[in-house]
C-alpha cells in the first residue's frame, strides 16, 4: 500500500459545487502539506498542519480550506469550486529524518466545468 | 520574489549524454536544505536527491549529482548518462527551517526534460 493516499484520483466537478480532496498516510508523521499545480507554475503550498491541533495558510489559501481530522488524514475542501481552480493536487507529508524529503500521494485531479 | 528559480522552462539532450538543470535559491537562512523531485508523465513525484547547507560535499545518488555552489546560491542538478526514461519534469525544492523543526518546502516552476534517442 501507498504511504500516502489521495481520494480521488480524478474529479470533473461545476462551478460552484463543494468539493472534498482527501488524504490519508501511514507514516505516522505529524506534517503534512496540501499542494497545488499548474502548467509553469509549479508546485504551489496551499495549508499546512505540524499537528493535529495546528493548521497554517500557505501560499494560496484563497478559496480553500482544510480539516485535520486525525494524525493520519488531512482533507482539503473547496466550498464553491470555480474554473481556475482547475489543477492537479497534492498532499505530502515530510521524511522525519535524514533531509526530510517529501513523501507525495498520487495527486487528485480536479477539473472545474 | 521567488525563492527557488528555474530558468530552463525545457531542456533537451542526447541519450548517454550528461545534463545539467539549473536552480538558483534564495534566503537569508544559514540553515536550509536543497531538494531535488523528478515527475515523469504519469505524474507521481519522485525525490532524487537532497543537499543540506552545511553539507561540504555535493550529494551523489547513482547518476544524480547535485553541484552544490553556496555562495552562488545554486543547487544545479546533473544526471550523467541520460537514459530515455530520464524524460520528466523535474523541480527543485528548498526547505527553509522553522523552529521546532519544522520546515515549509518551496517549489521552483520546473525544468522539462525530453531525452533523444
Amino acid at each position: 500500500d501507498a504511504d500516502v493516499t489521495q481520494t480521488p484520483r480524478n474529479r470533473i466537478t461545476k462551478t460552484g459545487k463543494r468539493i472534498m480532496l482527501e488524504c490519508s498516510q501511514t507514516k505516522g508523521h505529524d506534517r503534512m502539506y496540501w499542494y497545488r499545480q499548474d502548467p509553469g507554475l509549479g508546485l504551489r503550498l496551499i495549508y499546512y498542519s505540524f499537528d493535529v491541533k495546528d493548521i497554517n495558510k500557505g501560499e494560496i489559501s484563497d478559496g480553500y480550506s482544510v480539516s485535520r481530522q486525525a494524525q493520519a488524514k488531512f482533507s482539503l475542501s473547496l466550498e464553491s469550486a470555480i474554473p481556475n481552480q482547475t489543477a492537479l493536487y497534492f498532499c505530502a507529508t515530510p521524511e522525519t529524518g535524514g533531509g526530510g524529503e517529501l513523501f507525495f500521494g498520487e495527486g487528485s485531479r480536479l477539473t472545474v466545468l | 520574489a521567488q525563492k527557488i528559480t528555474q530558468t530552463q522552462p525545457g531542456m533537451f539532450v542526447q541519450e548517454k549524454e550528461a545534463v545539467t538543470l539549473d536552480c538558483t535559491y534564495d534566503t537569508s537562512d544559514q540553515s536550509y536544505g536543497l531538494f531535488w523531485y523528478k515527475q515523469p508523465s504519469s505524474g507521481e513525484m519522485i525525490f532524487l536527491i537532497y543537499q543540506g547547507s552545511y553539507d561540504e560535499q555535493n550529494a551523489t545518488e547513482g547518476r544524480y549529482s547535485l553541484n552544490f555552489q553556496k555562495a552562488r546560491k545554486s543547487a544545479n542538478l546533473v544526471i550523467s548518462a541520460s537514459q530515455l526514461g530520464d524524460s520528466a519534469m523535474y523541480f527543485c525544492a528548498m526547505r527553509e527551517d522553522l523552529s521546532g523543526g519544522s520546515y515549509i518546502p518551496t517549489f521552483g516552476r520546473g525544468t522539462s526534460l525530453i531525452v533523444h534517442p
